[in-house]
C-alpha cells in the first residue's frame, strides 16, 4: 500500500532555533498534503493544506510566518518551525492524498523545544 | 511489527446501526483514536479512548479493550452523511501514531 514517510521521528532543539520536518509520499504523487498538530491525548488540529507548486493554505490562528510550508514537488512537503519556543513542543503529523479519496498518514514527528 | 487492522469496506442502511472494528498490535499503548474522513477533506476527530470501556457521544460510541487489543466504533441511526472513511489510529509507547488503512462506510437508502 501507499506509504507516507515523515522525518525525523524525534527532534529536540533549543529555543530560538528552527526545525524542518519532511513529509514524503514514497510510491505515489501527492498534489495535496496536510499538516496537523496534536497535543498529547487531544485531537488532531489541522494547521495547513499544502498544494504542490503554490502557497499553502493556513487554518485560522496558525502563524504562517512561524510555520513555513514548502511543497516543492509531488512527493515532498516540508514544515519548518521557525524560532521555536517551548510552547511549540508537540506532535506534528502530515498526510498525503492520493487522488481525492485516499489519505495516507505519516508516523508523526515529536518536537521538543528546550 | 506494529499493525492496525480494520475492514476495508462496509455497507449499511440508513437508520440502522453499524459497528466498525479495529484490532491492534503495537509497541506500547497510549490511547486509540477514531477519525471520520469525507472524500477530499481532512479527517475530523471522533473519539479518544485510553481506558477500557464504552464512551458515548451522541450517535457515535467507541469501545476499547486493551487486554484484547481491540476497539470498535458504533454508529447509530445512520444518516447518508455518515458515508465516509473511518480511521483507527493508536498512539504507541513513543507517542507515535500508528494508522489503520481506514474503513470505507457506504450508507444505502
Amino acid at each position: 500500500g501507499a506509504v507516507v514517510s515523515q522525518h525525523p521521528s524525534w527532534v529536540i532543539c533549543k529555543s530560538g532555533t528552527s526545525v524542518k520536518i519532511e513529509c514524503r509520499s514514497l510510491d505515489f504523487q501527492a498534489t495535496t498534503m496536510f499538516w496537523y498538530r496534536q497535543f498529547p491525548k487531544q485531537s488532531l488540529m489541522l494547521m495547513a493544506t499544502s498544494n504542490e507548486g503554490s502557497k499553502a493554505t493556513y487554518e485560522q490562528g496558525v502563524e504562517k510566518d512561524k510555520f513555513l510550508i514548502n511543497h516543492a514537488s509531488l512527493t515532498l512537503s516540508t514544515l519548518t518551525v521557525t524560532s521555536a519556543h517551548p510552547e511549540d513542543s508537540s506532535f506534528y503529523i502530515c498526510s498525503a492524498n492520493r487522488g481525492d479519496t485516499e489519505a495516507f498518514f505519516g508516523q508523526g514527528t515529536r518536537l521538543t523545544v528546550v | 511489527g506494529q499493525n492496525i487492522d480494520q475492514p476495508t469496506e462496509m455497507t449499511a442502511t440508513e437508520g440502522a446501526i453499524v459497528q466498525i472494528n479495529c484490532t491492534y498490535q503495537t509497541s506500547g499503548f497510549n490511547g486509540l483514536f477514531w477519525y471520520q474522513q469525507h472524500a477530499g477533506e481532512a479527517p475530523t476527530f471522533l473519539s479518544y479512548n485510553v481506558l477500557d470501556g464504552l464512551e458515548e457521544k451522541g450517535r457515535f460510541s467507541s469501545f476499547l479493550s486493551r487486554s484484547k487489543g481491540y476497539s470498535y466504533l458504533l454508529l447509530k441511526e445512520l444518516q447518508m452523511k455518515d458515508s465516509a472513511s473511518y480511521l483507527c489510529a493508536v498512539l504507541d509507547s513513543n507517542y507515535q501514531l500508528i494508522w489503520g488503512a481506514g474503513t470505507k462506510l457506504i450508507i444505502k437508502p
